[in-house]
C-alpha cells in the first residue's frame, strides 16, 4: 500500500508569514496529491491538490508543489492568517481509488 | 461545488446497541463512497470502500460484521456500527467520489459517536 509520512507535526508562524508543510509518499503509482484543512469537530475540506502531470499549482494564497523523482510534495500558505490556524492533511491516492493520509500537522497562527 | 451530507453529526448510544450513519451526495452521483475513522489527534483511517450495488471491500483488520455497509444507490451509503461498545466511540467520516479514476473526493462533514 502507499506510506505517506507528514512533517513537521506542528507550525506555529506569526500572522503574515509563511507556512510550509512538506510529505513524502512511497507508492511511485500514485497520481494525485490532495491537500486538506480540517477543523476542530468536522470534516476535511479541499483546499488544492495536484495530479503527477504538473509541478506546481497555485490558488491565491495557497500553492501546492509536486516532485515525483523524489516522491515529495509541499503545501505552502502566503501571507497567514489566523483563519490559517487547522490541521492540514496531505494525501496520496493509490490502489482502487483509496487515499492515504499523512498524520497531519497542526498550524498555528499568532495574532 | 459537489456537496456530501452526513448525518447525524453527533450520536450517544448506549453499549450493545447499532447506530446507523448516513451519507448523501447531494448534487452528484457517487460511485464509490469511502468510510473513515479518527480518533482524537489522529490521521484518517480508511476502513472500507463500497461501489454502488456491489459488497464493500474492508480493510484489513476492520470487522466487516460490527460495521455493515450498504450502498444501494449513487447518491446514499449509510454505516451501521452493531453492538457498539466504549471503544468504538470515534469521529467517522464518509468520502464520495464521482468518476471512480482516482481524484475528486469529496467529504461530509462527520459523525461524532459516543457510546456509553
Amino acid at each position: 500500500g502507499e506510506n505517506v509520512e507528514q512533517h513537521p507535526s506542528t507550525l506555529s508562524v506569526q500572522e503574515g508569514d509563511s507556512a510550509v508543510i512538506k510529505c513524502t509518499y512511497s507508492d511511485s503509482a500514485s497520481n494525485y496529491f490532495p491537500w486538506y484543512k480540517q477543523e476542530l469537530g468536522k470534516g476535511p475540506q479541499l483546499i488544492i491538490d495536484i495530479r503527477s502531470n504538473v509541478g506546481e499549482k497555485k490558488d491565491q494564497r495557497i500553492a501546492v508543489t509536486l516532485n515525483k523523482t523524489a516522491k515529495h510534495f509541499s503545501l505552502h500558505i502566503t501571507e497567514t492568517q489566523p483563519e490559517d490556524s487547522a490541521v492540514y492533511f496531505c494525501a496520496a491516492n493509490y490502489g482502487n481509488n483509496r487515499l492515504a493520509f499523512g498524520k497531519g500537522n497542526q498550524v498555528v497562527v499568532i495574532p | 461545488g459537489a456537496v456530501v451530507s452526513q448525518h447525524p453529526s453527533r450520536v450517544i448510544c448506549k453499549s450493545g446497541t447499532s447506530v446507523k450513519i448516513e451519507c448523501r451526495s447531494l448534487d452528484f452521483q457517487a460511485t464509490t463512497m469511502f468510510w473513515y475513522r479518527q480518533f482524537p489527534k489522529q490521521s484518517l483511517m480508511l476502513m472500507a470502500t463500497s461501489n454502488e450495488g456491489s459488497k464493500a471491500t474492508y480493510e484489513q483488520g476492520v470487522e466487516k460484521d460490527k460495521f455493515l455497509i450498504n450502498h444501494a444507490s449513487l447518491t446514499l451509503s449509510t454505516l451501521t456500527v452493531t453492538s457498539a461498545h466504549p471503544e468504538d466511540s470515534s469521529f467517522y467520516i464518509c468520502s464520495a467520489s464521482a468518476n471512480g479514476q482516482g481524484y475528486g473526493y469529496t467529504f461530509g462533514s462527520g459523525t461524532r459517536l459516543t457510546v456509553v
